[in-house]
């Protein structure tokens, strides 16, 4: 277990309402990033944070947005859920950049209907 | 921006025989680290092996090795002795040395015969 918790990991919702999906480490690793994962696209980077309040965009931020006001929780927020953000979302952990590893959670499937 | 390929949607292999899956990516950079990451059913990332480009040795591990060829930007998994266990997405992984974003391909599915 690498210390990751993401809930919820199920959730079903319909398109226009927001959702938060938290994301809890126990490790106190600086770094942690939200991942969705698509059928043919691997896993792109949604948004990072190197930091308590510090956050920077990801390849695929549009529609999304993060807070970190502490070192163990990591928020994911969309605002107004499309049915385009269907996906199964994926916390990871690092103690910091280039070759440390990444650590995963196990996953949160979000459907909008 | 950096570019993974992975040119093979579904690799299927014997049990206890070698497979190996291909990645290819595309940087300008001469510092990064390659990754391959193994996604089972359960849905969990876990890592299998890490190559740092400024070294020329392939990495191993236990049954997982790696064909690092820097020049033609080439990483690919040599899996021997093939388990049932191996069967999974497999994903390949970039990172620079001093970039955030892991860059993934889009995955190999491997199938593992009895």
């Amino acid at each position: 277990d690498a210390g990751i918790t993401q809930s919820p990991r199920h959730k079903v919702t319909e398109t226009g309402t927001p959702v938060t999906l938290r994301c809890h480490q126990t490790e106190n690793h600086r770094y942690m990033y939200w991942y969705r994962q698509d059928p043919g696209h691997g896993l792109r980077l949604i948004h990072y944070s190197y930091g308590v309040k510090d956050t920077d965009k990801g390849e695929v931020s549009d529609g999304y947005s993060v807070s970190r006001s502490k070192t163990e929780d990591f928020l994911l927020t969309l605002e107004s859920a499309t049915s385009s953000q269907t996906s199964v979302y994926f916390c990871a952990i690092s103690a910091g950049s280039g070759a440390n590893v990444l650590t995963f959670g196990a996953g949160s499937r979000l459907t909008v209907l | 921006a950096q570019t993974v390929t992975q040119s093979q949607p579904e690799m299927s292999v014997q049990e206890a025989e070698t497979v190996t899956l291909s990645c290819t990516y595309d940087t300008s950079e001469s510092d990064y680290y390659l990754f391959w990451y193994k996604q089972p059913p359960s849905r969990q990332m876990i890592l299998v092996i890490r190559q740092e480009a400024y070294k020329q040795q392939n990495a191993t591990e236990n049954r997982f090795s790696v064909n690092f060829q820097k020049a033609a930007k080439s990483f690919s998994l040599k899996i021997s002795d093939s388990q049932l266990g191996d069967a999974a997405m497999y994903f390949c992984a970039y990172r620079s040395e001093n970039n955030n974003d892991m860059r993934f391909g889009a995955g190999t599915r491997l199938t593992v015969k009895p």
